[in-house]
Order: C-alpha cells, then sequence, then structure tokens
C-alpha cells in the first residue's frame, strides 16, 4: 500500500533554509513524488516533480529558492532564503495504478 | 494561461445530491488525466476520483466509491463531479486539478468549491 508520511510541522527563519521531509511506505522508494504548495486561504499550487534519481522539474514561476531532492525512501523540498509567503502548508503526493494519495502535510512557520 | 473553475457547491442535507463542475481553459482539455481532490475543514488533501483524457477510464477513493460518479464533456472543456448519498463527512472544499497523460501528478489546480453536507 503506498503511503506518504510527512512531520506535521516545521519551522525555519527569515532568510534561513529549511528541508521537509516526506517518506514513502515499504515497497515504493522508487517512484517519483510531487510536492504542493498551499498557503493559508488558498487553493494548492504545484510546485515540482521529483525522481527518486533526485531530478526534478519545477511549476511555471517557481523560483529557484524551491529545489528538490532524494535519498532512498525519502523526498526533500529546500527553501532557501526563506520570506514570509514561504508559510503554509506543503503536501507531498504520490501516484499508483488508477490511484493517487496526499502525505498528511507540513505546516512551515517562518520565524 | 491554463485555469480552472469550479461551481456547484452548496448546503445539501444528508442523504441529498449535488453536481460540482469545473470549467477548464488554456489546454488541450482531451489530452489530460482530470481529478477531484478534497479538503475537509482544518485537515489535509484527499484525492476523491480521477478521468483518464478521453473519458473511458475513471478511479474513485474507496471512501466515495458508489456514491461519486466523475465525467467530463471535452466538448466543453467540463470536468463533472456527480455526488450522491452525501454524509456530513463529505463537508469540503472541492477542487479540480489537471493532471498529465497519464495519472500521475497535478500540475493546475482550481480555487475549490465548497460543499457543506448539514441538516
Amino acid at each position: 500500500q503506498l503511503v506518504l508520511t510527512q512531520p506535521p510541522s516545521a519551522s525555519a527563519s527569515l532568510g534561513a533554509s529549511v528541508k521537509l521531509t516526506c517518506t514513502l511506505s515499504s515497497g515504493n522508494s522508487r517512484n517519483a513524488i510531487a510536492w504542493h504548495q498551499q498557503q493559508p486561504e488558498k487553493g494548492p499550487r504545484y510546485l515540482m516533480n521529483l525522481n527518486s534519481d533526485g531530478s526534478h522539474i519545477k511549476g511555471d514561476g517557481i523560483p529557484d529558492r524551491f529545489s528538490g531532492s532524494s535519498s532512498g525512501a525519502e523526498r526533500y523540498l529546500t527553501i532557501s532564503s526563506l520570506q514570509s509567503e514561504d508559510e503554509a502548508d506543503y503536501y507531498c503526493q504520490a501516484w499508483g495504478i488508477g490511484t493517487q494519495v496526499f502525505g498528511g502535510g507540513t505546516k512551515l512557520t517562518v520565524l | 494561461e491554463m485555469q480552472l473553475l469550479e461551481s456547484g457547491g452548496g448546503l445539501v442535507q444528508p442523504g441529498g445530491s449535488l453536481r460540482l463542475s469545473c470549467a477548464a481553459s488554456g489546454f488541450t482539455f482531451n489530452k489530460f488525466v482530470m481529478t477531484w481532490v478534497r479538503q475537509a475543514p482544518g485537515k489535509g488533501l484527499e484525492w476523491v476520483s480521477a478521468i483518464s483524457g478521453g473519458g473511458g477510464n475513471t478511479y474513485y477513493a474507496d471512501s466515495v466509491k458508489g456514491r461519486f460518479t466523475i465525467s467530463r464533456d471535452n466538448s466543453k472543456n467540463t470536468l463533472y463531479l456527480q455526488m450522491n448519498n452525501l454524509r456530513a463527512e463529505d463537508t469540503a472544499v472541492y477542487s479540480c486539478a489537471k493532471g498529465m497523460m497519464t495519472v500521475s501528478f497535478m500540475d493546475v489546480w482550481g480555487k475549490g468549491t465548497t460543499v457543506n453536507v448539514s441538516s
């Protein structure tokens, strides 16, 4: 069964960097995922598609401050030079045959 | 610019029905998988249903299987979600999203429409 696990919260200071984690369930370590951002009171926004080798393709207009990487079953989203507008919920998303699944989301607080 | 605009949400009693629509523009609609995702108040994103570009293949989350029906009218660039036998736990903001040519990730999202199931 495909399950994505994310820590519920993270925090970092304005101007610093933060690395968010999404863990794929056992047997799914080669799956690609996508990262989506949801700012307060807004709809989700696609950030990037991230492969198991760390290669990623970002959505239109996504700043260079956002990057992705992978290690085993872990998928990471790194945000550098944190800005106040980066305070949001971040969701990872994966897919199987005829199904799609989201992680529980990580609420990022910018201090 | 690719855009998705949902409509059709509202207040409905338990056991009632509602049909959501999602109007698409700015891309070749019939080439891409389309998806419905919902978000209950204070909760995370939940995948609901997806449909292939031609409409011949449909997929559902277990929580809605047998009650919800996804469909599309490619001549109108519109996606639908027919929701029957609604329950209180179906209360959520429902968003449509554009996918790729096969079921994978979504790269364009609508703003959502609110469904409130309550007596």
